[in-house]
């Protein structure tokens, strides 16, 4: 199993461009989750998924948009790129049930300049 | 607003020594609790999990809760150079999301 891989592992944006994140497990996992990370600081949550077809906002979703269209993969959009924007982003999954365990992905580092 | 709380550190110790990091969260209504592992610049990696009060054990770790308290720890025995790192404190609430909040992190150094 290749777990949660993420795509690309880094990109420059310049302001107002537009990019896709890619994220997809091989897990069969059935939530998956989006989070920031700015330098020194702790994961925030942009976007998160309790299965195909269901999403709903987390912490910081202003910027982004995501969709779930199956179960293996969840991209997050972003639109009109700011230099707020300038993170690195983690995608993670974790099984529905008691102990939701999450598994996250080697992520992505964005520059917006 | 929930939170949960770490002290940024950096946190250091002596090789070999035990080095214990802490953390507080405000819901009392959570449920699980996670601490992840992460080095610099790469991604976080899930070291222990613990869900009822007590200690769990798992090699050189070993993890702490007291839902009580509002309190949970993490020791690590032993402890060697390559567990320089960041630990960041998870907590997951009441809802069946499994949605976590992360605490900052503490930047643990091990000094050889």
């Amino acid at each position: 199993n290749a777990g949660v891989t993420q795509t690309p592992k880094f990109r420059i944006l310049k302001i107002g461009q537009s990019m896709t994140l890619q994220c997809t497990q091989d897990m069969n996992h059935n939530y998956m989750y989006w989070y920031r990370q700015d330098p020194g600081m702790g994961l925030k949550l942009i976007y998160y998924s309790v299965g195909a077809g269901i999403t709903d906002k987390g912490e910081v979703p202003n910027g982004y948009n995501v969709s779930r269209s199956t179960t293996e993969d969840f991209p997050l959009r972003l639109e009109l790129a700011a230099p707020s924007q300038t993170s690195v982003y983690f995608c993670a999954s974790s099984p529905a049930g008691v102990n939701y365990e999450q598994y996250f992905g080697p992520g992505t580092r964005l520059t917006v300049t | 607003q929930k939170e949960v709380e770490q002290n940024s550190g950096p946190l250091s110790v002596p090789e070999g020594a035990i080095a214990s990091l802490n953390c507080t969260y405000s819901d009392r209504g959570s449920q699980s609790f996670f601490w992840y592992r992460q080095y610099s610049g790469k991604s976080p990696e899930l070291i222990m999990s613990i869900y009822s009060n007590g200690d769990k054990e798992d090699g050189r770790f070993t993890a702490q809760l007291n839902k009580a308290s509002q309190y949970v720890s993490l020791l690590i025995r032993d402890s060697q150079p390559s567990d320089s790192a960041t630990y960041l404190c998870a907590v997951r609430g009441s809802s069946n999301t499994g949605k976590l909040i992360f605490g900052q992190g503490t930047t643990l150094q091990v000094k050889p």
